[in-house]
């Protein structure tokens, strides 16, 4: 489960565009998933999270959705902003640990 | 403004010299945590205090050490830096229960450069 990249993947998108940012998580056990945002030079910073009882989660702009029986997580922006700019990570929960996904860079074109 | 705050930003040492890195806390959390984050990668959890209750991920090497002497502050120690421990270091604060099923309140890290 643990994360090794040297490349991070790459979403470009068009200002005001919806973006969605998709995550493979690994461990079926995981109960709890949260979605983190990094800007250059900064330390991460919580955007949503949402448990293994749900399958979405609304927040401003965002909303996160949760398919259990793919192991998958995707995390949708709408209306996509220049602030927005960033990293993108998703993170898990299997028992007793913490796993951060590989994360995604999102580029916001004006 | 409650927050998390890492010192110094930048930090150079010498191979093989020991460094501390500092964390300190206004949120009153219970549980504070050190990750290592490689340029490009995500952040990687090396230990975490649950109050005064060390935890340490399997795979931390034993050159990673941890203080935290109060609620508020926490320090990373490594013993004998070597190239490959260049990184950013990031400090990050949760509420206590729950496990690790809380939210982050992450520092702006230390980017630790290894000459």
């Amino acid at each position: 489960g643990e994360s090794v990249g040297l490349h991070l993947p790459t979403l470009s998108v068009q200002e005001g565009d919806n973006s969605i940012i998709n995550c493979a998580y690994s461990n079926s056990a995981s109960d709890y998933f949260i979605w983190y945002k990094q800007e250059s030079g900064k330390g991460p910073q919580f955007i949503i999270d949402i448990r293994s009882n749900m399958d979405k989660r609304q927040g401003q702009r965002v909303t996160v959705l949760l398919n259990k029986t793919v192991k998958h997580l995707s995390l949708q922006i709408a209306a996509t902003q220049p602030g927005d700019s960033a990293v993108y990570f998703c993170a898990e929960t299997p028992p007793g640990g913490l796993i951060f996904g590989s994360g995604t860079r999102l580029l916001v074109r004006p | 403004d409650a927050m998390v705050i890492q010192n110094p930003r930048y930090q150079v040492t010498q191979f093989g010299k020991p460094v501390t890195l500092s964390c300190s806390q206004t949120l009153n959390h219970n549980v504070m945590y050190w990750y290592q984050q490689k340029s490009s990668q995500a952040p990687k959890l090396l230990f975490h205090y649950y109050d005064k209750d060390f935890n340490n991920e399997a795979d931390t090497p034993d050159n990673f050490q941890s203080r935290r002497p109060n609620t508020s502050f926490c320090f990373l120690d490594i013993r004998s830096p070597g190239l490959g421990d260049a990184a950013m270091y990031l400090c990050a604060t949760s509420r206590g229960g729950g496990g690790f099923r809380n939210e982050q309140f992450f520092g702006p890290g230390t980017r630790l450069t290894v000459l």
